[in-house]
């Protein structure tokens, strides 16, 4: 079974700076997906990122990265320029074929972020 | 707003009790996705269907229930209600159930068993 692990329970980052979220899985799958969420105190889930493990290139998307080091199953989010609106739980989710034949999200237990002003 | 919605918002309920919380996925979706979001287990997978068929289940109480109808609403039904089924349900809702096609979650609902 494919495991997710988010060893940041709570992060803190001042207004306008770069923060880094860590994420890291087990899975002895090669092909599968990578998506960062996010849920506001509105509790919303909200895809910010994903990242397909073919593809070797980063992804990007606007103020918000990640790396991605499949060797390491190491899949951590960057936010720069924090905003106060940035104040959320990120959850870490991997999908990959499951032991039944089928797809799901197996997610993080979270990151609690405070964006600091 | 992802296009998902889910009704009622809050449900309060007594221990014993018998609850449906409501699903309708985005347009052209034709995979749900139920899951349960508790500050202990955090979020898990519960059970999927897709074009009215059950396409997997993950860690579903059998006390739990659900079913997918012809206009791709999906219902999940919770019985003999305790205490630790006190949570957010989030339904989500996807084109296909394959590899990399996109989950939108809905709003959610909360539960408390009283």
């Amino acid at each position: 079974a494919q495991t997710v692990t988010q060893s940041q329970p709570e992060m803190s980052v001042q207004e306008a700076e770069t923060v880094t979220l860590s994420c890291t899985y087990d899975t002895s799958e090669n092909n599968y997906y990578l998506f960062w969420y996010k849920q506001p105190p509105s509790r919303q889930m909200i895809l910010v990122i994903r990242q397909e493990a073919y593809k070797q290139q980063n992804a990007t998307e606007n103020r918000f990265s990640v790396n991605f080091q499949k060797a390491a199953k190491s899949f951590s989010l960057k936010i720069s320029d924090s905003q106060l609106g940035d104040t959320a739980m990120y959850f870490c989710a991997f999908m990959g074929l499951d032991g039944a034949g089928s797809y799901q999200l197996t997610f993080g237990k979270g990151t609690k972020l405070s964006v600091i002003p | 707003d992802s296009g998902v919605t889910q009704t009622p918002k809050h449900l309060i309920t007594a221990t014993g009790q018998r609850v449906t919380l409501r699903c309708s996925p985005r347009s052209g979706d034709l995979s749900v996705y139920w899951y349960q979001q508790s500050l202990d287990q955090g979020l898990q997978f519960l059970i999927q269907y897709y074009n009215g068929e059950e396409r997997a289940k993950g860690n579903i109480l059998e006390r739990f229930s659900a079913q997918q109808f012809p206009d791709l609403h999906s219902e999940l039904n919770l019985s003999s209600l305790e205490l630790g089924d006190s949570a957010l349900y989030f339904c989500a809702s996807s084109v296909a159930p394959g590899l990399g096609y996109e989950q939108y979650f809905g709003p959610g609902t909360r539960l408390t068993v009283t």
